[in-house]
């Protein structure tokens, strides 16, 4: 069965500075893993994705993440964070012929000037 | 961009009471979603809908509740009866193909009094 564990339900950085949002994964096959950001009061909103291509992965507003499949890990990192990047942030995974999305549990990033 | 879009954004309703939540997938896509996320806690898969039938349900998704695409655009969840418990931001979601990604609407609150 596939599942995904968000290691920390919340973090605060400062503007400025990087960020680092911890997922590990569990899934019997090659899993095909997103993240999702949810700004407040607002919609599931696509990052990135990982679908067995290359291993680094960019996405959006200056987000990307690794797949390490040694470690069964994908965690999403940015180098400078902006006030803009405080909402939540979940890790997904594919799982199933039906595609159906497992939840992480989800991490509340909050960003201080 | 083409986009789902949901209706409406926000619906109160008795317990006890017949809601629809209704949902305008992206025209060409045909694989269909519904997911639910309790205030707090993580998104939950409810139901898969492909070629005009639930292809997975989840435990959630109980006798209470029935999925349908009347039409060529429209895929509506119905809760028959609703309950406390049933409280929670509703998001549909469809898929062109296997291999891409999600997309989503911006989600309907449910709110059960």
């Amino acid at each position: 069965a596939q599942s995904v564990t968000q290691l920390d339900s919340h973090v605060s950085v400062s503007e400025g500075t990087p960020v680092l949002l911890r997922c590990n994964y569990s899934s019997s096959y090659s899993p095909s893993l997103f993240w999702y950001v949810q700004h407040p009061n607002k919609g599931l909103q696509l990052l990135l994705k990982y679908t067995s291509a290359a291993t680094l992965v960019k996405g959006i507003n200056g987000f990307e993440a690794e797949f390490k499949k040694s470690e069964t890990s994908f965690h999403l990192t940015k180098p400078s964070a902006h006030m803009s990047d405080a909402a939540e942030y979940f890790c997904v995974v594919k799982a199933g012929n039906n595609r159906k999305l497992i939840w992480g549990l989800g991490t509340s990033l909050a960003v201080n000037p | 961009e083409p986009e789902v879009t949901q209706t409406p954004s926000h619906q109160v309703t008795q317990m006890g009471q017949e809601v629809i939540l209704r949902c305008v997938p992206i025209s060409n896509h045909l694989y269909f979603y519904w997911y639910r996320q309790i205030l707090g806690q993580k998104v939950e898969f409810l139901v898969s809908f492909y070629n005009n039938e639930i292809s997975e349900k989840s435990e959630i998704f109980d006798d209470q509740f029935s999925v349908e695409r009347p039409d060529g655009s429209n895929f509506t969840l119905k809760i028959r009866s609703t309950k406390l418990e049933d409280s929670a931001m509703y998001f549909c979601a469809s898929i062109g193909d296997r291999a891409s990604e999600q997309y989503f609407g911006p989600g309907t609150r449910l709110t059960v009094t």
